[in-house]
């Protein structure tokens, strides 16, 4: 069964500080993988998706992520956060063998200090 | 519609008694998903819906849970006998065929508190 592994539960940064989460999953075939974003009272939405071709994803907001099959990983990177980046932030996976449902991780609280 | 849409938005209940969660979909999404959200926690899948059919339900914590979609729009999750450990945020959100690689879009959920 497909399963996502955040590492991260909480991280507290100060601006221009570099940002790298952990994600990695546990599944051996072809996978999608994303991160979603949950800015406070907002609801669920994209950050950025790999689904083949370059491994290295740019993002909105200058976020990228980086799929590394060897290490079954997908960490999402920004080298400069702001207090606007202050969110939850979801790794997610699906597999087409999997019905294409998707996996989250348990998530990682950003903040920001300004 | 422009998104996802979802009702209530809060609903507070007492133990025992049933709810009905709704979700209208972006219209012509053929994919509809729930999940929960426990205070602190991840998403956890309930149930995957694709058209009028659940090809997976494998995530439905008991059969006090239950789900339906009709019309391939509209979906409704039904807990019965409401427990305290219910309490959550529901999610929905849909996709434009979930056989792709879309991306879901996400309702606001419903806040689930169970006295």
């Amino acid at each position: 069964a497909q399963s996502v592994s955040q590492h991260n539960h909480h991280v507290i940064l100060s601006e221009a500080a570099s940002l790298e989460l952990g994600c990695n999953y546990s599944y051996g075939g072809t996978v999608n993988l994303f991160w979603y974003v949950q800015y406070p009272g907002q609801h669920l939405q994209l950050l950025l998706k790999y689904f083949s071709g370059d491994p290295l994803v740019k993002g909105i907001k200058g976020f990228e992520a980086e799929f590394i099959k060897s290490k079954f990983s997908f960490n999402l990177r920004k080298p400069s956060v702001q207090w606007s980046d202050t969110a939850e932030y979801f790794c997610a996976v699906n597999a087409p063998t999997g019905g294409f449902k998707t996996i989250f991780g348990a998530g990682t609280r950003l903040f920001v200090k300004a | 519609g422009a998104g996802v849409s979802q009702s209530p938005s809060n609903k507070v209940t007492e133990k025992g008694k049933d709810v009905e969660l709704r979700c209208d979909p972006i219209s012509g999404h053929t994919a509809l998903y729930w999940y929960r959200q426990r205070l602190g926690q991840g998403l956890e899948f309930l149930i995957y819906f694709q058209g009028n059919s659940a090809p997976d339900k494998s995530g439905l914590p008991s059969d006090r849970f239950s789900a339906e979609r009709t019309g391939e729009s509209v979906s409704t999750l039904t807990i019965q006998r409401t427990q305290q450990e219910d309490s959550a945020v529901y999610l929905c959100a849909s996709s434009l065929n979930g056989r792709d690689t879309g991306e879901l879009f996400f309702g606001e959920g419903s806040r689930l508190t169970v006295l």
